[in-house]
C-alpha cells in the first residue's frame, strides 16, 4: 500500500512556542490530506482538510488561526500549532488517499505526540 | 455528531478466543471500513466492506454489514496477544470525502 510519512513522531515544547509537523506522502502525490487529532484512549476527531496550492478547510470549533496548515507540494502538508499551550497536548496523524480513487482506504502517517509544558 | 458508536468501549479476551466488535452509524453508506491501532501509532487499514457485501473475510478477521440496521460487527477469530489494539470502524462522510471514525473498541488479548 501507499505510504505515508509524518514526523516527528514526538515533540516536547514550552508553553507559548509554535511547533511544526510534517506530512509527506512517499510514493504517491496527494492533493488532499486529513490532519486528526486523538485524545488519550478517545476516537480521532478531523481537524481539518489540507488542500494542495489553496486554503485548508477547518472543522466547526477547529482554531484556524491556531492551527495553520500548509500544503505547498503534491508530496507535503505541514501543521502548526502556534503559541502551544499545555490543553494543545494531543496525538496529531495525518492521512491521505491515493487521488482519483473516492471512498476508498486512506493512509495514516505514524502520528506525533505533542507534549506542551 | 456523525461519529459512529462502538461497543464494546474495551474488550479483555484469552488468547484464542475469538473478539467481536460492533459499530453502529447513522446514515447512508458508500462502504465501511476497519482500521487497528496500536498503542500510539498511526493507523493501519484493515477491511474494506462494500455497501451491497454482507460479509467479507480477511486471514482471521470477518467483517458482517447489516445495511438495514446500519451496523457492522468485526470478528476476530483464534485471537493472538499480537491483536492487543484498538479498532476503529469508519465511514466516508462530506460527500465522500473525509473519513469519520467510530469511538473504538480497545481490545487485550491475555497470555
Amino acid at each position: 500500500g501507499a505510504v505515508v510519512s509524518q514526523h516527528p513522531s514526538w515533540v516536547i515544547c514550552k508553553s507559548g512556542t509554535s511547533v511544526k509537523i510534517e506530512c509527506r506522502s512517499l510514493d504517491f502525490q496527494a492533493t488532499t490530506m486529513f490532519w486528526y487529532r486523538q485524545f488519550p484512549k478517545q476516537s480521532l476527531m478531523l481537524m481539518a482538510t489540507s488542500n494542495e496550492g489553496s486554503k485548508a478547510t477547518y472543522e466547526q470549533g477547529v482554531e484556524k488561526d491556531k492551527f495553520l496548515i500548509n500544503h505547498a507540494s503534491l508530496t507535503l502538508s505541514t501543521l502548526t500549532v502556534t503559541s502551544a499551550h499545555p490543553e494543545d497536548s494531543s496525538f496529531y496523524i495525518c492521512s491521505a488517499r491515493v487521488p482519483g480513487q473516492r471512498n476508498t482506504e486512506a493512509f495514516f502517517g505514524q502520528g506525533t505526540r505533542l507534549t506542551v509544558v | 455528531s456523525q461519529q459512529g458508536e462502538e461497543d464494546p468501549q474495551a474488550l479483555s479476551i484469552q488468547e484464542g478466543e475469538n473478539a467481536t466488535m460492533n459499530c453502529s452509524y447513522k446514515t447512508s453508506i458508500n462502504n465501511l471500513q476497519w482500521y487497528r491501532q496500536n498503542s500510539g501509532r498511526g493507523l493501519v487499514h484493515l477491511i474494506l466492506i462494500r455497501s451491497n457485501e454482507r460479509e467479507k473475510h480477511s486471514g482471521r478477521l470477518r467483517v458482517t454489514l447489516d445495511t438495514s440496521k446500519k451496523s457492522s460487527s468485526l470478528l476476530i477469530t483464534a485471537s493472538r496477544a499480537a491483536d492487543t489494539a484498538s479498532y476503529f470502524c469508519a465511514r466516508f462522510t462530506g460527500g465522500g470525502n473525509k473519513l469519520t471514525f467510530g469511538t473504538g473498541t480497545q481490545l487485550k488479548v491475555e497470555l
